[in-house]
């Protein structure tokens, strides 16, 4: 089974910070990452799919990047609306893998 | 516009059978382009995929749950279903359904509210 590491799991960031989140998988080529933002009591909200391809409505300033096996979710001016969880998740073979999560808190 | 609803009982005892159902409107679920899975989350704790159907009936389940997990859909009243047996505390989540489209990779572009489904006697 393929693996998922996210980093880090816990970061604290003030509003304008530009923030990157890790997400590596221990093996395969796939391009099918996904990324969500989990707020509170609610259910995620995918942000970015094939690795970089933003979903229609989320802001700009959210942006994904893939490096062989090692993705990265770029905030680059975040913004009161970002604090929140963020996971990875990974296609492969017909299975899916979550990353472990990575919250944002105000600084 | 296409919604998702969960449905199910609000307490599983231990060893007994968790059935959920994902109530689908403003489309169908008997179309090409979408999978159709279900999701956990246990309090506190990250997303765990249990397992996703396409429209052809076919299913794919995570491993660590394969042996206990039964995916399965119904056409006529637009919904698919979720059977998880001898549960444990453990098994304590709410639980999401949600869709994907095929195009984007199997990412879950829709979810549904979530259920809280605590195992306890």
């Amino acid at each position: 089974d393929i693996q998922l590491t996210q980093s880090p799991s816990f970061l604290s960031a003030s509003v304008g910070d530009r923030v990157t989140i890790t997400c590596r998988a221990s093996q395969g080529n796939s391009i099918y990452l996904a990324w969500y933002q989990q707020k509170p009591g609610r259910a995620p909200k995918l942000l970015i799919y094939t690795a970089s391809t933003l979903q229609s409505g989320v802001p700009s300033r959210f942006s994904g990047s893939r490096s062989g096996t090692e993705f990265t979710l770029t905030i680059s001016s975040l913004q009161p609306d970002d604090f929140a969880t963020y996971y990875c998740q990974h296609f492969n073979n017909y299975l899916l893998t979550f990353g472990g999560g990575t919250k944002v808190e105000i600084k | 516009q296409l919604q998702l609803q969960e449905s199910g009982p609000g307490l599983v005892k231990p060893s007994e059978t968790l059935s959920l159902t994902c109530s689908v409107s403003g489309g169908s679920i008997n179309s090409s382009s979408y999978y159709w899975g279900w999701i956990r989350q246990p309090p506190g704790k990250e997303l765990e995929w249990i397992g996703t159907i396409y429209y052809t009936g076919r299913t794919y389940y995570t491993p660590s749950l394969k042996s206990r997990v039964t995916i399965s859909e119904d056409t006529s009243k637009n919904q698919f279903s979720l059977r998880l047996t001898s549960v444990t505390a453990a098994d304590t989540a709410v639980y999401y359904c949600a869709k994907a489209v095929t195009s984007r990779g199997w990412a879950f572009d829709l979810w549904g509210q979530g259920t809280m489904v605590p195992v306890s006697s």
